[in-house]
């Protein structure tokens, strides 16, 4: 079974610390993963995934297949990071999209 | 950005209610989704479909059905809400393996 598990519901640091967001994730085979980020008031979209292994705004994720892991870190973070972050995972066939339960992180001035 | 459209935007019914919400995209994508999200919960999949002819449970069906009109059409519906139903409901799209999802911008229904 596919499973995502993102510990924190909530996550709050100062502008300027690290933030390290954890995915954990339960598959048997090779999943794809990603990170979607909410924004208040607006849709979910697309922060990263493990296959293209770039960083979009500073954020950066590497999968761990030892520790079935694939934890967001940002160096330095903005206000404007503060969102909702969705780990999500796809398995077998390439179909089934699943989501962890999110983490609210809050950036605070 | 219009490319993923969920209609209507908010509804209110009544307990035993027929509701149906409504997806399109304009994408041309095949694979389509349903989510629910509630606080504390995050996103979780209520049905799929890969295309017009092959439809998926998630780990949330039951009081759900959908109906796959065509292509770019993936309807949701509760046969007679209630109010643990109550909830944002999200739709999304994918061209295939590999690929992001693109969300619509949710419908907040509320089961009275």
């Amino acid at each position: 079974a596919q499973r995502v598990t993102q510990p924190e519901k909530l996550l709050s640091v100062f502008k300027g610390a690290p933030v390290e967001l954890k995915c954990n994730y339960s598959y048997s085979g090779s999943p794809e993963l990603f990170w979607y980020v909410q924004y208040s008031r607006q849709r979910l979209q697309l922060l990263l995934r493990h296959i293209s292994r770039e960083s979009i705004k500073g954020f950066t994720a590497d999968l761990n297949k030892g520790e079935t892991s694939f934890h967001l870190k940002k160096p330095f973070a903005q206000e404007e990071d503060s969102a909702m972050y969705y780990c999500a995972l796809i398995g077998l066939g390439g179909g089934k999209l699943v989501f962890g339960k999110g983490t609210k992180l809050t950036v605070n001035p | 950005d219009a490319d993923v459209t969920q209609t209507p935007r908010n509804r209110i019914t009544k307990t035993g209610k027929r509701i149906m919400l409504e997806c399109s995209q304009t994408k041309g994508h095949d694979r389509m989704y349903w989510y629910r999200q509630d606080p504390g919960l995050g996103l979780q999949l209520i049905y799929y479909s890969f295309d017009v002819k092959d439809i998926n449970k998630g780990e949330i069906s039951d009081g759900y059905s959908v109906s796959r009109q065509a292509q770019a059409k993936f309807s949701l519906s509760l046969e007679s809400a209630i109010p643990n139903q109550t909830a944002l409901y999200f739709c999304a799209t994918r061209a295939g393996a590999d690929t992001e999802a693109f969300f619509g911008q949710g419908t907040r229904l509320t089961v009275v």
